[in-house]
């Protein structure tokens, strides 16, 4: 059975460009997270999902930073503008239903280099 | 404001030896606790959930506990291999609505031959 996928795994890219991270999760996951870890802040959760709804976005730090889950399968973590303080790795997580008991899965993460 | 503590920051062991990492939560009203391992460049891979009615759980040579009144939660290894050489984090659920997961800043353990 396969994991979270996420893709790119590596993403260099200049300040100012878009950039967009993708993720598919488990199937029969319903909820879906976005995390962003760096040797700084560690693991910090930027939003995360219910079925493609997205209930908490408070970890999302600007404006710049987008998310979307147009369905059950599929979710984009975007970028525009890119600046070099968004380099980190982010992790894309997903969780089988019930209610605050599942057990959280993770992707490989896509390291995200801004120059 | 939850907050989730890891120590030691490092740990360097012989092969064989048993080892025990440690992890400390300031509010004791959470769902559950989850033990997660991270090799150098990989995702989190999860070794042990602990709810909070729980007092322990068992994987292989993995054996966590949960103290949640005294906000302590310990990962005991027997017998370490070098294959156990990675990064160890714990992760707590907070008890509200926001079902998030705060993790501590991990524990790196080196198992040398």
């Amino acid at each position: 059975d396969a994991g979270v996928i996420q893709s790119p795994r590596h993403e260099v890219t200049e300040m100012g460009q878009e950039v967009t991270l993708r993720c598919k999760p488990i199937s029969g996951h319903d909820y879906l997270f976005w995390y962003r870890q760096t040797m700084m802040r560690g693991l910090e959760l930027l939003i995360y999902f219910n079925n493609n709804v997205p209930i908490d976005d408070s970890g999302m730090p600007e404006d710049r930073f987008s998310a979307k889950m147009p369905n059950a399968s599929f979710s984009t973590l975007k970028i525009q503008p890119s600046e070099p303080r968004d380099s980190a790795v982010y992790f894309c997580a997903s969780s089988p239903p019930g209610h605050f008991t599942g057990e959280l899965f993770f992707g490989e993460g896509s390291r995200l280099t801004v120059l | 404001k939850q907050e989730v503590t890891q120590i030691p920051a490092a740990l360097s062991v012989p092969e064989g030896e048993n080892l025990v990492l440690n992890c400390s939560f300031t509010d004791s009203a959470i769902y559950n606790l989850q033990w997660f391992r991270q090799d150098p460049g990989k995702g989190l891979t999860s070794l042990l959930l602990i709810q909070s009615s729980q007092r322990e759980q068992t994987s292989g040579r993995l054996n966590a506990s949960l103290d949640k009144s005294s906000g302590r939660s310990t990962l005991y290894i027997a017998a370490s291999q070098p294959g156990d050489s990675a990064t160890y984090l714990c992760a707590v659920r907070e008890m509200d609505s926001s079902y998030k997961l705060i993790f501590g800043s991990g524990t790196r353990l080196l198992v040398r031959p």
